[in-house]
């Protein structure tokens, strides 16, 4: 079974700092999906960014990029130029490229609780 | 599309209730999850769907726990009866799976808490 662990539960930035999360996984699969997602106190989750296991680029969305190592089982994610609208949970999630059975879900880490310093 | 819609969004009940959360979809996702949230145990997959029928429910904790999607557009998840440790966020979220490379949407959740 496929497991994710974030060994970081809380975080702190200085605002306009940059901060990397960092996120473990464990699978025998070759193909599969990484996810980062955000969870503000209003307690939504939002998708940060996504990578796919097939892809060798790093995947970048604006502040947000992600520094995949496939065969050490890394996934973290980097945020530059922190801002206060960052401070959340974030948790890291692998999902099966292979959606057959119970391999639709997605596993989820225990999460990171960022908060930013003004 | 308005994206996934939970309701209620908190719920408070006495030990023993019956409680009932409710889930609509994104139109046009054909899977359907549902997962519990708390401090201990962090985000836990409880049951899933795909087109309307239960593919894995090995999370569900015990019997007094059921899931049902009769529609595509509908599901609940219902404890019965409610015990003080069922307290946590209940989140639905729907993906469509004939995208592989997207992600799952989450609803804003239900924060149910039993007394």
């Amino acid at each position: 079974a496929q497991t994710v662990t974030q060994s970081q539960p809380e975080m702190s930035v200085q605002e306009a700092e940059t901060v990397t999360l960092s996120c473990t996984y464990d699978t025998s699969e070759s193909d599969y999906y990484l996810f980062w997602y955000k969870q503000p106190p209003s307690r939504q989750m939002i998708l940060v960014i996504r990578q796919e296991a097939y892809k060798q680029q790093n995947a970048t969305e604006n502040r947000f990029s992600v520094n995949f190592q496939k065969a050490a089982k890394s996934f973290s994610l980097k945020i530059s130029d922190s801002q206060l609208g960052d401070a959340a949970m974030y948790f890291c999630a692998y999902r099966s490229a292979v959606v057959w059975g119970s391999q639709g879900n997605l596993i989820f880490g225990k999460g990171t609780k960022l908060s930013v310093k003004p | 599309d308005a994206g996934v819609i939970q309701s209620p969004r908190h719920e408070v009940t006495e030990m023993g209730q019956e409680v009932t959360l409710r889930c609509k979809p994104i139109s046009g996702h054909d899977y359907l999850f549902w997962y519990r949230q708390t401090m201990m145990r962090g985000l836990e997959l409880l049951i899933y769907f795909n087109n309307n029928v239960p593919i894995d429910d090995s999370g569900m904790p015990e019997d007094r726990f059921s899931a049902k999607m009769p529609n595509a557009s509908f599901s609940t998840l219902k404890i019965q009866p409610s015990e003080p440790r069922d307290s946590a966020v209940y989140f639905c979220a729907s993906w469509n799976g004939q995208t592989m490379n997207t992600e799952a949407f989450f609803g804003q959740g239900t924060r149910l808490t039993v007394v």
